[in-house]
């Protein structure tokens, strides 16, 4: 079965701390996609970085990166430098390539950063 | 360049009646997916059309259905609603030129059903 778990419900940091958000997927499909997104308690989801599974780097995206270990089926997001504004709701998502427009969510994880 | 829009909003509707949320993909985006979201469920597909034709559905009944015009623009009806629908009802688009493509969303449109 195809499953996003991130096992973290909710989280703190400090602000201009690193803070590592959890995801590991399960699909036996070789050809898949994974995904980051944050939902702000406006709703909106704000797409922050994508992996590909054939990617041999690590993604990066400015003061997020994806630590991608594909042994592992794990893609954590690494958020540098936390700011008050990253205070939100993270989900982490994969999508078959095989099967076109569908993405598969985990639970997300409640970041609150202090100041 | 104009992200991904949703209307209405907001929606209040009573069991029984039906309801229609539109969504505007972002100009060249050729496929759009929809997504409901509730605080027991999480985020779940209901389906994703691309050229007009529904390309992907979700384990939902058939009272959820969907469409998608030749600009792109897609609708999605449900119908004989039942209190369970409420939901943050989320619509991206995306190129659809790799499979893997990065889906964009909008704001949602929240239905509260009473």
């Amino acid at each position: 079965a195809q499953k996003i778990t991130q096992t973290q419900p909710g989280m703190f940091v400090q602000e201009k701390e690193a803070v590592t958000l959890d995801c590991t997927y399960d699909t036996s499909d070789p050809s898949y996609g994974l995904f980051w997104y944050k939902q702000p308690s406006s709703g909106e989801m704000i797409f922050l970085i994508y992996q590909g599974s054939y990617d041999q780097q690590n993604a990066t995206e400015g003061r997020y990166s994806l630590n991608f270990q594909k042994a592992r089926k794990s893609a954590n997001l690494v958020i540098s430098a936390s700011q008050l504004g990253d205070s939100a709701m993270y989900f982490c998502a994969m999508i078959i390539r095989n099967q076109g427009g569908k993405l598969i969510f985990g639970q997300g994880t409640e970041l609150s950063v202090k100041p | 360049k104009a992200g991904v829009t949703q209307t209405p909003r907001y929606l209040i509707k009573t069991r029984g009646q039906q309801v229609t949320l539109s969504c505007s993909p972002i100009s060249g985006h050729r496929s759009v997916s929809w997504y409901q979201q509730t605080p027991g469920q999480g985020l779940q597909f209901l389906f994703e059309y691309f050229s007009e034709t529904q390309r992907n559905k979700g384990n939902f009944p058939g009272r959820f259905s969907g469409r998608q015009f030749s600009n792109s623009r897609s609708e999605m009806n449900v119908s004989t609603l039942e209190l369970g629908d409420s939901a943050l009802y989320l619509c991206a688009s995306s190129l659809a030129i790799a499979d893997a493509d990065t889906q964009y969303f909008g704001p949602g449109t929240r239905l509260t059903v009473l």
